[in-house]
């Protein structure tokens, strides 16, 4: 079965634009939860989706935001990007049905801001 | 301080070694712990995930959790160089709202 597909893989943007990232969770999931990863600070949460309702937020500025469709595909989108967003940025897609286990993640999106 | 507090290494070790990877968190309300390996250029890939204390075996690999002393241990039987990746420990509160905390992950080698 087809695994978590995020696109797309690389993006170099300037300082000041918005990007648009999205992931498609594996088939079935209902939960979609984004990260960031950078070598300073590690993997870090941004936010979970579940059933299009936004369901748990990390300690991001609100130019960070997200949304989920109904097919459960999401979408994380940054606006005036700062250097800081340089990073890999993950989304792991869950059955939603309970805690702990089957998280699995895509392959990322890397993020330069120029 | 981090919730979840990792040493990042590098760890280098021949091969056939036996690898202890480690993490210490401080949130008492986690209850499950897990395991992910990556590779470079790739997404974090679940190894293992434990409920509780207690410890749970699969294959080479030993995950061991004492929520007495907030201690998560990953061992590695008989390492090969394919196992040379980065290890992360990750916690979740019982909660079901995905959010996972992550350690800064260690950096393994195996040498041939």
């Amino acid at each position: 079965k087809a695994g978590v597909t995020q696109t797309p893989r690389y993006l170099i943007k300037t300082r000041g634009q918005q990007v648009t990232l999205s992931c498609s969770p594996i088939s079935g999931h209902r939960s979609v939860s984004w990260y960031q990863q950078t070598p300073g600070q590690g993997l870090q949460f941004l936010f979970e989706y579940f059933s299009e309702t936004q369901r748990n937020k990390g300690n991001f500025p609100g130019r960070f935001s997200g949304r989920q469709f109904s097919n459960s595909r999401s979408e994380m989108n940054v606006s005036t990007l700062e250097l800081g967003d340089s990073a890999l940025y993950l989304c792991a897609s869950s059955s939603g049905g309970r805690p702990g286990g089957g998280y699995t993640f895509g392959s990322g999106t890397r993020l330069t801001v120029v | 301080q981090k919730e979840v507090e990792q040493d990042p290494g590098p760890l280098s070790v021949p091969e056939g070694a036996i690898v202890s990877l480690n993490c210490t968190y401080s949130n008492s309300a986690f209850q499950y712990f897990m395991w992910y390996r990556q590779y470079s250029r790739k997404g974090p890939e679940l190894l293992m995930y434990t409920y509780s204390s207690g410890n749970k075996e699969d294959g080479r690999f030993t995950a061991q959790v004492d929520k007495s002393s907030k201690y998560i241990s990953l061992f590695i039987r008989d390492s090969q160089p394919s196992d040379s990746a980065t290890y992360l420990c990750a916690s979740q509160g019982s909660s079901n709202t995905g959010k996972l905390i992550f350690g800064q992950g260690t950096t393994l080698q195996v040498k041939p």
